[in-house]
């Protein structure tokens, strides 16, 4: 499968703990974004990248969240002591940009998070 | 700022009848618009843009939508519905030079019904 995959796709934790997500995008992609999804609602942007560079990072919800692409292939989104509030699907998208044309987005099958 | 308002949370339409999904967007800079459908446990598919082309544009399973500048609309429509198109339906708004991030509207809930 050479989709966007994402792990884990499922995450149980107790509040106060860490969590940590990784993404895959399609190979040749050089953007990856992250967005949250809560139930009800339509995703909401949350970073991006362009290869390694993370372009945005301020619509991250607080300092608890951060998100690496080290390599500009792979990337995680941490959480730290994670509040009942986070619950929600993490999702991941990849592109391949040039230019200023627009390129479709791919999304992963995302990551639900739950906080007990 | 980009936004886009999705009029119905749920639809509901039986087999074999047209489908309407009404969506407005607001936007400072030329938008590019797309709808997306998502199905249960499956990640987001792309159905549609718009991107300052063609203001009728077609997608995929047989459905279409229409830029209206004068109306801020975008609204999604398909002549027949089928059983596999019940899923939830997104607006999407971007612009160029802004790193393409989408934002959403809350989602429509298609239901067909036999």
């Amino acid at each position: 499968d050479t989709g966007v995959s994402q792990n884990p796709r499922h995450k149980i934790t107790k509040r106060g703990q860490n969590v940590t997500f990784r993404c895959d995008p399609i190979s040749e992609h050089n953007r990856l974004y992250w967005y949250r999804q809560t139930l009800g609602q339509g995703p909401e942007f949350l970073t991006y990248f362009q290869n390694e560079a993370q372009l945005e990072k301020s619509r991250l919800l607080s300092d608890r969240f951060s998100a690496e692409r080290p390599k500009g292939s792979f990337s995680t989104l941490e959480i730290q002591r994670t509040e009942q509030g986070d619950s929600a699907m993490y999702l991941c998208a990849s592109s391949m940009t040039s230019g200023g044309s627009y390129n479709e987005q791919f999304f992963g099958p995302g990551t639900r998070l739950t906080v007990l | 700022a980009q936004s886009v308002t999705q009029l119905d949370s749920h639809v509901s339409v039986s087999e074999g009848t047209p489908v309407l999904l009404r969506c407005n967007y607001s936007s400072s800079y030329s938008p590019s618009l797309f709808w997306y459908v998502q199905h249960p446990n499956k990640g987001l598919q792309l159905l549609l843009k718009y991107t300052s082309a063609a203001t009728l544009v077609k997608g995929i399973n047989g459905f279409e939508a229409e830029f209206k500048k004068s109306e801020t609309s975008f609204h999604l429509t398909k002549p027949s519905a089928h059983m596999s198109d019940a899923a939830e339906y997104f607006c999407v708004v971007t612009y160029t030079g802004g790193g393409n991030k989408l934002t959403f509207g809350t989602g429509t809930q298609l239901k067909v019904e036999l």
